[in-house]
């Protein structure tokens, strides 16, 4: 059983487009971070989050600890944006780096 | 802005030789972390290091592997009778605190075993 699950496994969109992807987890999490992984395989932290909301730009990160659930948002999506959007959590009592991680959402925005 | 960064990007070996694949953190972290990604499956935790020992490693993390901090400056990962199955992507990330700080990876160093 997976611990993190990430839907949609794919998405494709048109520049302009809102997305959404999420994230539910079955651990009791004391963070939980979204990643972005280019291409090339080079991996950048968009946010860590354990409560709320956070916005950068044109993402947004929201996370319901009760539920169990996190959504990463993109507004006016662009063909930049195309990439493989990792989730990643913390399990309640381990080390911020002992992550758990999902398999991943491989979005491609079309322009 | 400052990044981690990996050496080799990719290494190429026979199996059954040792590798050692390379990390500079970035330099006021005292957190690291490698991480390693078979390809077309997710990422998965190998070892985190904190103040020149082991904190936490994961069932991956046999006896084979060991990583080390030289130096100042250098965080290293070896795998000493490497195996086909190592075959991966090996992430490399580091943190300035434990908590609540989010991790700066690297760029990979794409790991395949002959």
């Amino acid at each position: 059983k997976n611990e993190v699950e990430q839907s949609p496994q794919n998405l494709t969109a048109q520049e302009g487009e809102f997305i959404t992807i999420n994230c539910s987890y079955s651990v009791g999490i004391s963070a939980l971070h979204w990643l972005q992984q280019h291409p090339g395989g080079g991996i950048v932290s968009l946010f860590m989050l354990s409560s709320g909301k956070k916005k950068h730009g044109r993402l947004i990160a929201t996370i319901n600890i009760q539920e169990k659930h996190s959504s990463l948002h993109i507004t006016a999506s662009h063909p930049r944006d195309s990439a493989v959007y990792i989730c990643a959590v913390v399990p309640y009592g381990g080390s911020q780096g002992n992550l758990i991680f999902g398999k991943g959402t491989k979005l491609s925005v079309k322009p | 802005e400052p990044e981690v960064t990996q050496t080799p990007s990719h290494q190429v070996t026979q199996m059954g030789q040792e590798v050692i694949l390379r990390c500079v953190p970035i330099s006021n972290h005292l957190y690291f972390y490698w991480y390693r990604q078979i390809l077309g499956q997710k990422v998965e935790f190998l070892v985190s290091f904190y103040n020149n020992e082991i904190s936490e490693k994961s069932e991956i993390f046999d006896d084979q592997f060991s990583v080390e901090r030289p130096d100042g400056s250098n965080f290293t990962l070896k795998i000493r009778s490497t195996k086909l199955e190592d075959s991966a992507m090996y992430f490399c990330a580091s943190s300035p605190y434990r908590d609540g700080q989010p991790q700066h990876f690297g760029d990979g160093t794409r790991l395949s075993i002959l």
